[in-house]
């Protein structure tokens, strides 16, 4: 497909387990985004890829969030030990450069209990 | 810090009216880009217009246009013959063109189309 992919959908997970998140940016998308969007909220900023190279983490709530893109492409971000307040959808967005249109995909529903 | 405000938690409209979003921005920065994104309920983010902070005409996208206000700090969104299939969530945006290359959002309305 031409967008931005997410996976899973949905995720329910037990507080303290660890989750991952995958995101798929529309091919040749030099930046991507992740945000976080708490229930009646706006989105907001986790961290930023630009290719492989994490330029900005400091959206992170605390260290048990943590995001990679080894290849520059496909990106994942890992939640650990999971707590109630983690539950939110985790939204990812991919851009051709930096300054540019950001178009999100459909997001990751995470649900802690 | 820049800062988005959306005043209106939720507005209704009829179908085939225009409506109009609020916006109102907080930068200090003069070279910004303003955007509109709309979430339906299945939570996707789907981009509906830009506007540059040194664009001179207000931008057009379809039946989305963007009532531009530099001075007053203020991007409303306009949309004209409303349909049913516009009821959803709107978030304003603003991003930086220096420093932080994300978006920040306002805390959204909630727009209902009546038939």
């Amino acid at each position: 497909g031409a967008g931005v992919s997410q996976s899973p959908r949905y995720k329910v997970a037990k507080r303290g387990q660890d989750v991952a998140l995958r995101c798929d940016p529309i091919s040749g998308h030099v930046s991507l985004f992740w945000y976080q969007q708490a229930l009646g909220q706006g989105p907001e900023f986790l961290t930023y890829f630009q290719n492989e190279a994490q330029l900005d983490k400091s959206g992170l709530p605390s260290d048990r969030f943590f995001a990679e893109r080894p290849e520059g492409s496909v990106s994942t971000l890992k939640i650990q030990r999971t707590q109630q307040e983690d539950s939110a959808v985790y939204l990812c967005a991919s851009s051709l450069p930096p300054g540019e249109t950001q178009y999100f995909g459909p997001g990751t529903r995470l649900l802690v209990l | 810090a820049q800062k988005i405000t959306q005043t209106q938690p939720g507005m209704f409209v009829q179908e085939k009216e225009a409506v109009t979003l609020d916006c109102t921005y907080d930068t200090s920065d003069q070279s910004y880009g303003l955007f509109w994104y709309k979430q339906p309920s299945s939570g996707e983010m789907i981009f509906l217009i830009y506007q540059g902070s040194y664009d001179e005409q207000n931008a057009t996208e379809g039946r989305y246009s963007l009532n531009f206000q530099k001075a007053r700090k203020s991007a409303n969104l306009v949309i004209s013959a409303s349909q049913l299939g516009d009821s959803a969530m709107y978030f304003c945006a603003i991003l930086m063109d220096t420093g932080r290359r994300a978006l920040t959002f306002g805390s959204g309305t909630r727009l209902q189309v009546q038939p």
